[in-house]
């Protein structure tokens, strides 16, 4: 069975700030892996996925994420937080597109003026 | 196109009462999966239908709780009767699942409050 680990409920960082959230993966089989983020009261659109073809994947709103077999992980990254980042996110994992997402706790991101 | 559409987005019902959640996917979709997200344990899923039909129902909590798909454009989760604890707030997601098109749709949810 596969799932995520998200490391840290919630992370803070100052306006401008480098962004970097944690997900590691456990899989039997090559995963999907995807990032999403979810804005209060809405639902969850997706800032990226990886599908084993490029490593590093690159989103929505200046987001990206590098996938790495040897270290199962698949980091959320921004170079440079904006206010508007502050939300909720999630890492997720499949095994093909209908199977269902296995979702990770989650990670509050909170950006400091 | 409108995305996947949830309804009510809210409902408040008294205890012992009989909830209906809707939900409209994506158009030319063929997976349908319900969630259910609470601060306690976060995302869960209730049960996904592949065609119509329901592959995995292991996720719903008791028989309180059931899932319908009569047809590809709609979807039903009721609970039966209805209990505090199933104050939550219960996302209907489709995908099609073609090739890499692996990535699943979310609808706004619907906030369920029972008292």
């Amino acid at each position: 069975a596969q799932s995520v680990t998200q490391l840290g409920s919630h992370v803070s960082v100052s306006e401008g700030a480098l962004v970097l959230l944690r997900c590691n993966y456990s899989s039997s089989v090559p995963p999907y892996l995807f990032w999403y983020v979810q804005y209060p009261n809405q639902g969850l659109q997706l800032l990226l996925k990886y599908t084993s073809a490029a490593t590093l994947v690159k989103g929505i709103n200046g987001f990206e994420a590098e996938f790495k077999k040897s270290e199962t992980s698949f980091h959320l990254t921004k170079p440079s937080a904006h206010m508007s980042d502050a939300a909720e996110y999630f890492c997720a994992v499949s095994l093909s597109g209908n199977t269902p997402l296995v979702f990770g706790k989650g990670t509050r991101l909170s950006v400091i003026a | 196109d409108a995305g996947v559409i949830q309804s009510p987005r809210h409902e408040v019902t008294e205890m012992g009462q009989e909830v209906t959640l809707r939900c409209k996917p994506i158009s030319g979709h063929n997976s349908l999966f319900w969630y259910r997200q609470t601060m306690m344990r976060g995302l869960e899923l209730l049960i996904y239908f592949n065609n119509n039909v329901p592959i995995d129902d292991s996720g719903m909590p008791e028989d309180r709780f059931s899932a319908k798909m009569p047809n590809a454009s709609f979807s039903t989760l009721k609970i039966q009767p209805s209990e505090p604890r199933d104050s939550a707030v219960y996302f209907c997601a489709s995908s099609t699942g073609q090739g890499l098109n692996t990535e699943a749709f979310f609808g706004q949810g619907t906030r369920l409050t029972v008292v």
